[in-house]
């Protein structure tokens, strides 16, 4: 059974705020690392694909880091705004199974 | 707007009825999946199918079954339905092997067993 756990289960922080959370997943057999932004009232959309070893991606304010050797990721949100408040999901694939294994998420609220 | 569509959006019906939720996939995405979300807990997979053929099997009960069908559209058929399997169903679709399997989630199809 895959484990993939997302910390810290939820967040609060002000507008204008840095943020980072974790995701940590079996650093076995690895083939790609996920990352989904979920609002409320609506169904989750990919932020980013990730699948090198020290791979960053950045999507405006966002970025995230893959670590495959120790099994983390880090998602970072710069200068956070209400609008960023959402669910962020992490969700782990092996290189044998084709299915995405989600984590149960960090829940952000950024308030002004 | 993801391209999946899924209907119906909400679904309310009683204890031992069946159901029927319909998913259509992005145009040219041959991968379907299907999941269920509970309260308080995270997107558990249920099933996936690819060009018609069940590819990945989930957590999912006995008394639940889905199908791809030719024009890759996919169906999830609850029955002997239980107040526990009121939850939010999403489908999600991918683009064909080689993308990663960045996945492509439809609205959702709220259940609500009284």
């Amino acid at each position: 059974i895959l484990n993939v756990e997302q910390s810290p289960q939820s967040l609060h922080v002000q507008e204008g705020d840095s943020t980072n959370f974790t995701c940590s997943f079996p650093s076995s057999n690895f083939y790609a690392l996920h990352w989904y932004r979920w609002e409320t009232a609506k169904s989750p959309e990919a932020l980013f694909v990730m699948t090198l070893n020290g791979d960053e991606k950045k999507k405006g304010r966002i970025s995230a880091t893959l670590n495959t050797k120790e099994g983390y990721s880090y998602l970072y949100i710069k200068g956070s705004q209400p609008e960023d408040s959402a669910t962020y999901l992490c969700a782990f694939k092996t290189g044998t199974a084709s299915k995405l294994t989600f984590g149960t998420g960090t829940r952000l609220q950024v308030t002004l | 707007d993801s391209g999946v569509t899924q209907t119906p959006k909400h679904l309310i019906t009683a204890t031992g009825q069946r159901v029927t939720l319909r998913c259509s996939p992005r145009s040219g995405d041959l991968s379907v999946y299907w999941y269920q979300q509970s309260l308080d807990q995270g997107l558990q997979f249920l099933i996936q199918y690819y060009n018609g053929e069940e590819r990945a099997k989930g957590n999912i009960l006995e008394r639940f079954s889905a199908q791809q069908f030719p024009d890759l559209h996919s169906e999830l058929n609850l029955s002997s339905l239980e107040l526990g399997d009121s939850a939010l169903y999403f489908c999600a679709s991918s683009p064909p092997p080689g993308s990663h399997n960045e996945q492509f989630f439809g609205p959702g199809t709220r259940l609500t067993v009284l």
